[in-house]
Parts: structure tokens; sequence; C-alpha cells
């Protein structure tokens, strides 16, 4: 069974400056996506960022990039010139690719806080 | 409305009460979900539908009963719950169960007393 691991469950960091956010999963598949979800204290949760195992360069969305280690399975999250409004939960989450596969499978989450 | 929609917000029941919480996508999807979010654990998925036709059923107990009427609208409908039950209930759609991105609504924030 797959699962993903956050070890951070709160983090903080001071506005403007970088955070990195940690994931890492366990499976068997060689083919998988790799989400960040980030659900804000409104609730709704949003698709972040997303990174295709079989592409070794790492996906990046203006101040959001991620560290993929397919090796080690280690997915972390960085965010840069960090803003008030990123403060929320993240989730780490994980779909096989293929027929059948329609599980995503998530962490427990990291609760960001900006500081002012 | 645009995304996906749920109603209540936040709903209080008692556990011989029985209560629908609905969901509605205005995106086209053909895929939608139902997950349990509690405190200090993983989404769990609960149920999967696509094209109207139930693809998944986690062990969910059946005092959740799931209804899809057509592609835009979810219900969970809710009977005799446990305390244990009191979560947030999210709802999420993709334009196909193969899809990569999941579109969620904002959640239901139920309590069981």
């Amino acid at each position: 069974a797959q699962t993903v691991t956050q070890s951070q469950p709160e983090m903080s960091v001071q506005e403007a400056e970088t955070v990195t956010l940690s994931c890492t999963y366990d499976t068997s598949e060689s083919d998988y996506y790799l989400f960040w979800y980030k659900q804000p204290p409104s609730r709704q949760m949003i698709l972040v960022i997303r990174q295709e195992a079989y592409k070794q360069q790492n996906a990046t969305e203006n101040r959001f990039s991620v560290n993929f280690q397919k090796a080690a399975k280690s997915f972390s999250l960085k965010i840069s010139d960090s803003q008030l409004g990123d403060a929320a939960m993240y989730f780490c989450a994980y779909r096989v690719t293929g027929a059948g596969s329609y599980q995503l499978t998530f962490g427990k989450g990291t609760k960001l806080s900006v500081i002012p | 409305e645009t995304g996906v929609t749920q109603t209540p917000r936040h709903l209080v029941m008692g556990m011989t009460n029985k209560k629908s919480l609905k969901c509605e996508q205005h995106l086209g999807h053909n895929a939608m979900y139902w997950y349990k979010q509690s405190a200090k654990k993983p989404l769990e998925l609960m149920f999967v539908y696509n094209f109207k036709e139930q693809t998944e059923n986690n062990s969910v107990p059946s005092r959740f009963s799931p209804e899809c009427p057509n592609s835009s609208h979810l219900f969970l409908h809710l009977h005799t719950l446990q305390p244990e039950d009191s979560a947030l209930y999210l709802c999420a759609s993709s334009q196909s169960v193969l899809a990569n991105e999941q579109f969620f609504g904002p959640g239901t924030r139920l309590t069981v007393l």
C-alpha cells in the first residue's frame, strides 16, 4: 500500500523568506504523480503544483517549486518570497498512473504560518 | 456559481437524525468524489463516481449512502451517525477518474451530537 508522510505538522516562516515543506512516500510503482495541495483557512483546497515521476526536471509554478528525488522517494515543496496569503495547510498527495488508479493518497498535512 | 459548491457549510445533527449533504460542480466534469477530513488524519477517500456510476467504495459504513443523479450533482445521505463521524466532508470533481487534478469544494463541517 502506498503511504505519504509529512513529518512537519507545523512550520512557520517570516514574510518574504523561503520555506521548505517535506514529504516522503512509499511505493513500489515506477510511474506515478505527486501533488501539493493548499487548504487555506476558508477550507477550499486547491492544487499548487504537480510532478510526473517520469520527468527528471523539477516542477515550478511561480514562487512554488519542488525538489523531487525519485530514488529517495522524497518530494519537498519550496515556497520563495513567502506572502501572508501562503498561510494554510499544505497536503502532499500521490496517485499511481494508469486505469483503475483513482485514489489520491494524502499525507496528514503541514500547517504553515507566515509571520509579518 | 463557479467551481465546486457544497451545501450546507455547517451541519449539526443528532445520532437519530437523517440529513443529506449536497455537492454541485459547474466544471463539466465526469468524475466526482466524497472525502472525509478528520483532525490530524490524512484525507480519506469515501466514494468515487464516474459518469454517474459508483466505481469505488472504500469500505464506508452503510450509514453513509451516496447518490449521483447526474454528472453535476452528488449527494451524501446520512442516517444514524456516530459522534466519531464528526468531520469535514469534502466533495471533489475531475474531468475523468484518470485526470491529474481534482477540484475541491469548500466542505461541510459536520458535528454529530
